[in-house]
C-alpha cells in the first residue's frame, strides 16, 4: 500500500499570501497518478488537480500542482478567503487507492 | 448535469446490519466506476472500494475487504455499501463518488461526490 503524508498539518496564512503543500509517498507514484481535493466544514471533497499538475474543471487558475515519483506538491499563488479549507492529496496508482492525512489551511 | 445522492442519515446499534444507496443521474451507470470513501469524525478520507457496474468488478482496499460489501443495480442507476454487523467504530460520514473518466484501467480520481451519508453506530 502506499502511504501519502501530507505536511504540515496545519496552515496559518493571511489571504492574498502564497501557500506549497506537500504530499510525499512512500514509494514511486507511476504515470503521475496524484490528485488533490479541497474540502470544507459539511461539504464533499472537491477535485482540483489530477494526473499531478492538470486542473479539474472550473478550478481556478492560482491553484497549481506539481511533482513527479514520490514528492508532490499543491500550490494557491494567492489565497482567496474562499481557499481557507482542508486539502487532501490521493493517489490512484497503485491499489488500494489512498488518501493523505491532509493539512488544514486556516486563517491566521 | 452528474449527480450522486445519497440515502439519509442512519442511526444503528451495534451488531445490526446496514445498507446505505447512492442514486446516480446525468450519465450511464454502467461505464464509470463509483467508490466509497469514509470519514471518521474529524479524521481524513479513506478508500474503501470501488465498483465498476458494467460487470460488476469490485475492488476493496485490504483495510475494508471482508468488513462491507460494495453493489450496484444497473436497473435502478444506484450503487450501495452495505454491512452485516456495524461495530461502533463505523461511526462515520460515507462518501459514495465518481470516476472522473470512463476508462475501465480504474486509474482515475474522484470527480463527482455524493452529499455523504452520516452513519451512527451506539448502543
Amino acid at each position: 500500500e502506499i502511504v501519502l503524508t501530507q505536511s504540515p498539518g496545519t496552515l496559518s496564512m493571511s489571504p492574498g499570501e502564497r501557500v506549497t503543500l506537500s504530499c510525499r509517498a512512500s514509494q514511486s507514484i507511476l504515470s503521475s497518478y496524484l490528485a488533490w481535493y479541497q474540502q470544507k466544514p459539511g461539504q464533499a471533497p472537491r477535485l482540483l488537480i489530477y494526473d499531478t499538475s492538470t486542473r479539474a474543471t472550473g478550478i481556478p487558475d492560482r491553484f497549481s500542482g506539481s511533482g513527479s515519483g514520490t514528492d508532490f506538491s499543491l500550490t494557491i499563488s494567492r489565497l482567496e478567503p474562499e481557499d481557507f479549507a482542508v486539502y487532501f492529496c490521493q493517489q490512484y496508482s497503485g491499489s488500494p487507492r489512498t488518501f493523505g492525512g491532509g493539512t488544514k489551511v486556516e486563517i491566521k | 448535469e452528474v449527480q450522486l445522492v445519497q440515502s439519509g442519515v442512519e442511526v444503528k446499534k451495534p451488531g445490526e446490519s446496514l445498507r446505505i444507496s447512492c442514486k446516480v443521474s446525468g450519465y450511464n451507470f454502467t461505464n464509470y466506476w463509483i467508490g466509497w470513501v469514509r470519514q471518521m469524525p474529524g479524521k481524513g478520507l479513506e478508500w474503501l472500494g470501488i465498483i465498476y457496474p458494467g460487470d460488476s468488478d469490485t475492488r476493496y482496499s485490504p483495510s475494508f475487504q471482508g468488513q462491507v460489501t460494495i453493489s450496484a443495480d444497473k436497473s435502478i442507476s444506484t450503487a450501495y455499501l452495505q454491512w452485516s454487523s456495524l461495530k461502533a467504530s463505523d461511526t462515520a460520514i460515507y462518501y459514495c463518488a465518481r470516476h472522473r473518466r470512463n476508462i475501465y484501467s480504474g486509474h482515475d480520481p474522484f470527480q463527482h461526490w455524493g452529499q455523504g451519508t452520516l452513519v451512527t453506530v451506539s448502543s
